[in-house]
């Protein structure tokens, strides 16, 4: 079974450019998760997707941040314009669609890092 | 507001020793507990997770404990091996459906 894939895995642009992240969850998960670890800090939730639909994203930090995950497949992150304090890393992690009583546990990607100059 | 707390923020050990990891956070309501490892470069792999409901869990030479009540975790490593070495988050999952990690704890297990 493939595993969340992440693209790319570093990107170095400059301040004011704008990136797209990318996040391939894994086939059949309905939930959908974005995170962020700035450097020296936690990791820290930006907002979760269940399908093609924003449940919560209450994380993102401003609106130079856009998600989107049309068809409820693939998801996209898009900062612009791309300021100093937004380097680094990017997770993505996609779960199933469990029931009230059952564990939601989160399959994580290997994060894109991005540095912003 | 749930805030994760892991101490220490380094270790190093002698290969074949035993070590002790701890985890705390502030606020008892939540759903479950998880332990993950982090390889440079890598994804993070979830090693253990405990229900609100249990006390412990056990993976191998890993045994994660829980105490909701006092807002606490431990991640027990037996025997420690080079392969360990990795860095180890803690996170809570919350009835907001969010994970809340601490900042890790950076392991070097020395040859």
């Amino acid at each position: 079974e493939a595993g969340v894939t992440q693209f790319p895995s570093h990107s170095v642009i400059e301040k004011g450019q704008t990136v797209t992240l990318r996040c391939d969850p894994i086939s059949g998960h309905d939930n959908l998760y974005w995170y962020r670890r700035v450097m020296g800090k936690e990791i820290k939730f930006l907002l979760h997707f269940v399908k093609e639909s924003k449940q919560d994203e209450s994380g993102m930090p401003n609106n130079r941040f856009l998600a989107e995950r049309t068809g409820g497949t693939y998801s996209t992150l898009k900062v612009q314009p791309a300021e100093l304090e937004d380097s680094g890393v990017y997770f993505c992690a996609s779960s199933p669609l469990v029931g009230p009583s059952g564990a939601n546990v989160l399959t994580f990607g290997a994060g894109s890092r991005l540095t912003v100059l | 507001k749930q805030e994760v707390t892991q101490i220490p923020a380094a270790l190093s050990v002698p290969e074949g020793e035993n070590l002790v990891l701890n985890c705390s956070f502030t606020d008892s309501a939540i759903y479950n507990l998880q332990w993950f490892r982090q390889d440079p470069g890598k994804g993070l792999t979830s090693l253990l997770l405990i229900q609100s409901s249990q006390r412990e869990q056990t993976s191998g030479r890993l045994n994660a404990s829980l105490d909701k009540s006092s807002g606490r975790s431990t991640l027990y490593i037996a025997a420690s091996q080079p392969g360990d070495s990795a860095t180890y988050l803690c996170a809570v999952l919350t009835g907001a459906n969010n994970l809340f990690f601490g900042t890790g704890t950076r392991l070097t297990v020395i040859p």
